[in-house]
């Protein structure tokens, strides 16, 4: 199993320009995530989902999108970049269908992204 | 979630215990302690979770007191390697899930 796979890891953009990251999970999990990480700094929780056409805010959700319409699959948009957004992007999950809920989540590796 | 609290850097030689204390005042009924390890430029991982008194696996201990309010995670013997930053989270339900600032462990040679 490859766990969570994030696509791009690096990417770098112009101030407007916008993008997709995807989360892919072959765990699966119900719940997934995407948080953003800013240096020196703790995940802030940018949108979730519980399920397969669900999603919900987190703490930082202004600027960003996201679709979850297969189950596997969770995706971050940004419509229109700006600096600001320069971080490290992390998608998790957690989860798995038919089973107990303890809440463990995991996570991929991180998508660097600089809004120049 | 609960908020919790918990020291923002801690330093410690190799070869001794370390204790990282969160505090939890409005830890719920059904809440649950977990605690996760970031190194730098990964993801967070899963150490350990528990709900009452303690919870040992092959990598850390947990020890929650009676009234839940605070928790301590023990890493015995440390080692360079376990420089990093660890997270306590508190929660049940484990759909918003929110991370705090973390502390920051650095371990002296």
């Amino acid at each position: 199993n490859a766990g969570v796979t994030q696509t791009p890891k690096f990417r770098v953009l112009k101030t407007g320009q916008s993008m997709t990251l995807l989360c892919a999970q072959d765990m699966n999990h119900e719940y997934m995530y995407w948080y953003r990480q800013d240096p020196g700094m703790g995940l802030r929780l940018i949108h979730y989902s519980v399920g397969e056409g669900t999603t919900a805010k987190g703490e930082v959700p202004d600027g960003y999108n996201v679709s979850r319409l297969k189950k596997q699959n969770f995706l971050l948009g940004l419509e229109s970049a700006a600096p600001s957004q320069t971080s490290v992007y992390f998608c998790a999950s957690s989860y798995p269908s038919g089973r107990v809920n303890t809440g463990e989540l995991f996570f991929g590796e991180g998508s660097r992204l600089t809004v120049l | 979630l609960a908020k919790t609290t918990q020291p923002i850097s801690m330093d410690s030689y190799e070869g001794q215990e370390v204790n990282i204390t969160c505090s939890h005042n409005n830890i719920a009924t059904n809440d649950y302690i977990t605690w996760y390890q970031q190194f730098p430029s990964q993801g967070p991982r899963f150490i350990i979770q528990g709900y009452k008194t303690k919870v040992t696996n092959e990598v850390a201990s947990l020890f929650i007191p009676a009234d839940r309010k605070s928790s301590t995670l023990s890493l015995p013997r440390v080692s360079l390697s376990d420089t990093a930053v660890y997270y306590c989270l508190v929660g049940g339900g484990y759909q918003k899930v929110t991370f705090g600032t973390g502390t920051k462990l650095q371990v002296i040679p």
